[in-house]
């Protein structure tokens, strides 16, 4: 089975607050996303990265930055946490090609920003 | 640019009758459509998925979801509910970004399931 781990299920950091969100996947897939989800609005894309240190902007980049220097790691980035930031966190990785569409997620991390 | 709809935020449906949830997307092209679902405390977990062919896909769980082109819809069914299934479900439309893979997810329908 794919597994996919977030590392922490729920944080809590303060404004200005610099913070990381670790994601790994253990299925050697080349594809890694974020997503923010937010009641009503459904999932919204971050970033995605479909190679070792490769990032692609999703739908709402602003005030995050990822790094991927492992294949089985990826992290999201809030240089600077503000409370409109305050969300769950869900990472996914897939496969290349139509695969990609496949995409398995860890069980999220809910960040409240004070 | 892709979207979905899903028009119905919450639906309460009685354990063993019949469901649909509603999924209307945008997209110029044959759209690649997906059902994932989510259980409370859970990640995501991919239901079916429509790339071509026969418009009537079967998923795990005993859930279908039927392609209407004319009426651009992605409706997911189920004959008889269990409680297991409440969970909160979402539709996506699968889209490429600069010749990369991504999904546009639509608001999500949350489903309670009475006794």
């Amino acid at each position: 089975d794919v597994k996919v781990t977030q590392s922490s299920r729920y944080l809590v950091k303060r404004t200005g607050e610099k913070v990381f969100l670790e994601c790994v996947q253990d299925m050697d897939h080349e594809n890694m996303f974020w997503y923010r989800q937010d009641p009503g609005l459904g999932l919204r894309l971050i970033y995605f990265s479909y190679d070792v240190k490769m990032k692609e902007k999703g739908d709402i980049p602003e005030g995050y930055s990822v790094s991927r220097e492992k294949k089985e790691r990826f992290s999201l980035i809030l240089e600077s946490a503000s409370t409109n930031q305050t969300s769950m966190y869900l990472c996914a990785s897939s496969l290349p090609g139509l695969a990609g569409y496949e995409q398995y997620f860890g069980p999220g991390t809910r960040l409240t920003v004070t | 640019a892709q979207s979905v709809t899903q028009p119905d935020i919450h639906i309460t449906v009685s354990e063993g009758a019949s469901l649909e949830l509603r999924c209307n997307y945008s997209y110029g092209a044959t759209p690649y459509l997906f059902w994932y679902v989510q259980s409370p405390g859970q990640g995501l977990q991919l239901l079916l998925k429509y790339f071509s062919g026969d418009t009537l896909v079967q998923g795990i769980k005993g859930f279908e979801a039927e392609f209407k082109r004319s009426q651009s819809s992605f409706n997911l069914r189920k004959p008889s509910v269990h409680w297991s299934d409440a969970a909160e479900y979402f539709c996506a439309v699968g889209r490429e970004d600069t010749g990369r893979r991504a999904l546009t997810f639509g608001s999500g329908t949350r489903l309670q399931v009475q006794p």
